[in-house]
């Protein structure tokens, strides 16, 4: 089946360490992008990448790091420096190019930092 | 760069149509109307988009007005499992193909 995978579900992890959350596409979308959900709230973008080797900061990409290194593959790093780090991390891809591409977004990932 | 603004909660009959409003009065002519909807712990669903025209798809209907300062999500006939968060966002034309997503409409669907 064609998709986003995110993995794990949930995840707990205890303070100070570092974690890294996958995703993972076989959609052959050239863009990914890494959300943030806090609790009764909207979307907050961290990191987003239109091709393989590049990546742009969104607007609260402190305390988070990514690589793009394979086309399918965009893992979220989530740092000691990011001081709230317990939410709910949606992966998306799209298409690149042109305005009308929609984003497709992976089931998410519950991180618990204790 | 354009905002939405869009009701926090609304309550719909089963059976009945859900009319979803969102505000972009700041919309610029390139940028288009996004819905998309999230059910509690899962990720956001793509519901459907436009730019002047109205749209029409298998899931719902996209009524923008014709200054397009306003458009209106519809939903036919609401089921239970349409309850959920609704999100109205406008494209940034000028930031690749992200999306921003506002707080979003709460739309209980009650028996």
């Amino acid at each position: 089946d064609g998709g986003i995978t995110q993995s794990p579900k949930y995840l707990f992890r205890k303070e100070g360490q570092n974690v890294t959350l996958s995703c993972e596409q076989n959609l052959n979308h050239d863009a990914m992008y890494w959300y943030r959900q806090d609790p009764g709230q909207g979307l907050r973008l961290i990191y987003y990448s239109q091709i393989v080797n590049d990546f742009q900061k969104g607007d609260i990409a402190e305390g988070y790091s990514v690589s793009r290194e394979k086309k399918e593959s965009f893992p979220l790093t989530v740092t000691s420096a990011q001081k709230n780090p317990t939410a709910f991390y949606l992966c998306a891809s799209s298409r690149a190019g042109g305005l009308t591409d929609t984003q497709y977004f992976g089931p998410g990932t519950r991180l618990t930092v204790l | 760069d354009a905002k939405t603004t869009q009701p926090t909660s609304m309550d719909c009959a089963e059976g009945r149509a859900a009319n979803l409003p969102c505000n972009h009065s700041t919309i610029s002519g390139n940028e288009y109307v996004y819905w998309y909807r999230q059910i509690h712990s899962q990720g956001p669903q793509y519901i459907i988009h436009g730019l002047k025209n109205n749209e029409t798809n298998e899931m719902a209907s996209l009524i923008i007005t014709e200054d397009r300062k306003s458009s209106t999500l519809i939903l036919p006939h609401a089921t239970l499992r349409d309850t959920a968060v609704y999100y109205c966002i406008v494209r940034f034309h000028n930031a690749g193909n992200m999306l921003t997503f506002g707080g979003g409409t709460r739309l209980m669907v009650k028996p």
